[in-house]
């Protein structure tokens, strides 16, 4: 069975510092994975995602992640946050050919202060 | 296009009792997964509809069912009740197989 790690369950930031949360996952087929938000009284929503291809994809409101494959990594980044970027952020691992079963981790609550 | 939607957003219901929650995926969606998420255990898979069948099922005990309709509406039941079934319950709809989720607003049950 698949596992997801998010290594910071809270971050702190002041707007215009750069983000990073580290995902780390277990599995031993290959896998699609996504970074899913979750703004105060709003529902999930994708911010990005990886199938295969180019290991750094982009996302909305300016989000990005790596995959890296040796290290079962996909760590997401911003350059610059924005008060506006507060949430919870849940990265998510779905093994491909197994139809469309979501493992994700245990969140990361990220607070943006003015 | 619509999005996904679920209903009820809110209930209430006494332990021992049973509740259906029912799920409209976005239209063309035949894939409907459901979520369950709580503040100790996180999100975590219930089950996949695809096609009226059952494809995927999370390690939820069997008081947990779900069925979908030929129109690709889900329902999801939880018998019997009990006070740590408490959760926010998503809906998420998927146009095919290993494919990015849609997800809906949820239900918010509280067991008392």
């Amino acid at each position: 069975a698949q596992s997801v790690s998010q290594h910071n369950h809270h971050v702190i930031l002041s707007e215009a510092a750069s983000l990073e949360l580290g995902c780390n996952y277990s599995y031993g087929g290959t896998v699609n994975l996504f970074w899913y938000v979750q703004y105060p009284g709003q529902h999930l929503q994708l911010l990005l995602k990886y199938f295969s291809g180019d290991p750094l994809v982009k996302g909305i409101k300016g989000f990005e992640a790596e995959f890296i494959k040796s290290k079962f990594s996909f760590n997401l980044r911003k350059p610059s946050v924005q008060w506006s970027d507060t949430a919870e952020y849940f990265c998510a691992v779905m093994p491909t050919g197994g139809g469309n079963k979501l493992t994700f981790g245990t969140g990361t609550q990220l607070k943006v202060e003015l | 296009k619509a999005g996904v939607t679920q209903t009820p957003r809110y209930l209430i219901k006494t332990r021992g009792q049973q509740v259906t929650l029912s799920c409209s995926p976005i239209s063309g969606h035949r894939s409907v997964s459901w979520y369950q998420q709580t503040p100790g255990q996180g999100l975590q898979f219930l089950f996949e509809y695809f096609s009226e069948t059952q494809r995927n099922k999370g390690n939820f005990p069997g008081r947990f069912s779900g069925r979908q309709f030929s129109n690709s509406r889900s329902e999801m039941n939880v018998s019997t009740l009990e006070l740590g079934d408490s959760a926010l319950y998503l809906c998420a709809s998927s146009p095919g197989t290993s494919d990015e989720q849609y997800f809906g607003p949820g239900t918010r049950l509280t067991v008392t």
